[in-house]
């Protein structure tokens, strides 16, 4: 079974331009998540999408982060303007639609670098 | 308050020994729980779920305190193999929704 696909690995940009992330998920799975995760912490929530619908987008910096997921299945992830401490990997993962108990599959992250 | 704690380490180890890990969660309605491990300049990946009798897969064993909310992992016998981060995990709802905590970083020394 092919695992959850992101891309590029690694991108490095300078500050004030924009970058875009591409996560295509385990096929079949309904649920699908960006986490961001910074160096020395755990992965923290940006947003997580039920298919097409957003569950929650609570700690997502709206103000130059958005998503998106058309169609229920791939999803981009894009930081316009990006600032220094956006620095991190940014980590798609995707879960089968259940009430509980399921776990979380994880891409293998985009490593981002802001100068 | 932070969905998710655990003591950061690094917890420093001699092979062979045991070491256990604890981990708070805020939300006493919480539903599931996990241990992920996670390798330098790698993703997260599931150890194990936990569950609420307490569960084990060879030298490791998960337990869950549903009254003092917090969830445990112990390792029997550390191998080399074992050095990496071990994230607890908490989904606070019936909506697959993950709290990652910090992680807890173990070191296996010959």
């Amino acid at each position: 079974e092919a695992g959850v696909a992101q891309s590029p690995r690694y991108k490095i940009i300078e500050k004030r331009q924009s970058v875009a992330f591409w996560c295509n998920p385990i096929s079949g799975h309904a649920t699908l998540y960006w986490y961001q995760q910074i160096l020395g912490q755990g992965p923290k929530l940006l947003i997580q999408f039920q298919n097409n619908g957003v569950v929650d987008d609570s700690q997502l910096p709206k103000d130059r982060f958005s998503a998106e997921r058309l169609k229920g299945v791939d999803s981009t992830l894009k930081i316009q303007p990006a600032k220094l401490e956006d620095s991190a990997v940014y980590l798609c993962a995707s879960s089968p639609l259940q009430t509980k108990g399921t776990e979380a599959f994880f891409g293998q992250g985009t490593r981002l670098t802001v100068v | 308050r932070k969905e998710v704690e655990q003591d950061p380490g690094p917890f420093n180890v001699p092979e062979g020994a045991t070491v256990a890990f604890n981990c708070t969660y805020s939300n006493s309605a919480s539903q599931s729980f996990f241990w992920y491990r996670q390798d330098c300049r790698k993703e997260p990946k599931l150890l194990m779920s936990v569950y609420s009798s307490g569960n084990e897969d060879g030298r490791f064993t998960a337990q869950l305190n549903r009254a003092s909310q917090y969830i445990s992992l112990l390792i029997r016998d550390s191998k080399l193999s074992d050095s990496a981060t071990y994230l607890c995990v908490v989904n606070p709802s019936n909506f697959n929704k993950f709290y990652f905590g910090s992680g807890t970083k173990l070191n296996v020394k010959p």
